[in-house]
């Protein structure tokens, strides 16, 4: 069974640019989250979908992140404009729809990386 | 949310039993215990998750006391392989129709030494 895939494994763009990365969750897999860990900090929540619908947004830090999740398959986190305090490591994870069992472990990905200069 | 205590670092030598606890005083009555292994330069992975008493898989065993008010981690003779950093994450912040927001702190780094 393929894990989660996230792109690009690490992405270096300078302030003001614009960067989108991409999640494929576990194929039936219809939880899909987002966290970060920006440097020095610990691994926070960003948000998280069910299907194609926004659940909570609760950790998006402001309105230059957008997610989407169209289809509900793979997930977009793009960030416009970049900041520095941007940098950090982006995780997505992906769980069985709730009431499967196990909606509640999730399965991460190896995180994208991401570097503004 | 239940905030968690862990030692931040342990070193082992290859072939030890290795017992990571983990103190969370304010765990509420539905909250579960899960423990997530990281290794470097990819996202944490699940190991193990109870309510009470004793839980073992083929990887790790999870012992929790009767009041639930810490937890402990025993991986049995580690390796090398089992360096890496583990996460004790209680009380999944739990939101309507179902969102586990999982919180992590800092972790304990294990280090196993040949």
């Amino acid at each position: 069974e393929a894990g989660v895939t996230q792109f690009p494994s690490h992405s270096v763009i300078e302030k003001g640019q614009t960067v989108t990365l991409r999640c494929d969750p576990i194929s039936g897999h219809d939880n899909l989250y987002w966290y970060r860990r920006v440097m020095g900090k610990e691994i926070k929540f960003l948000l998280h979908f069910v299907k194609e619908s926004k659940q909570d947004e609760s950790g998006m830090p402001n309105n230059r992140f957008l997610a989407e999740r169209t289809g509900g398959t793979y997930s977009t986190l793009k960030v416009q404009p970049a900041e520095l305090e941007d940098s950090g490591v982006y995780f997505c994870a992906s769980s069985p729809p709730s009431g499967s069992g196990g909606a509640n472990v999730l399965t991460f990905g190896a995180g994208s990386r991401l570097t503004v200069l | 949310l239940a905030k968690t205590t862990q030692p931040i670092s342990m070193d082992s030598y290859e072939g030890q039993e290795v017992n990571i606890t983990c103190s969370h005083n304010n765990i509420a009555t539905n909250d579960y215990i899960t423990w997530y292994q990281q290794f470097p330069s990819q996202g944490p992975r699940f190991i193990i998750q109870g309510y009470k008493t004793k839980v073992t898989n083929e990887v790790a065993s999870l012992f929790i006391p009767a009041d639930r008010k810490s937890s402990t981690l025993s991986l049995p003779r580690v390796s090398l392989s089992d360096t890496a950093v583990y996460y004790c994450l209680v009380g999944d912040k739990y939101s309507g129709a179902g969102s586990y927001q999982l919180t992590f702190g800092k972790g304990t780094k294990l280090s196993v030494i040949p």
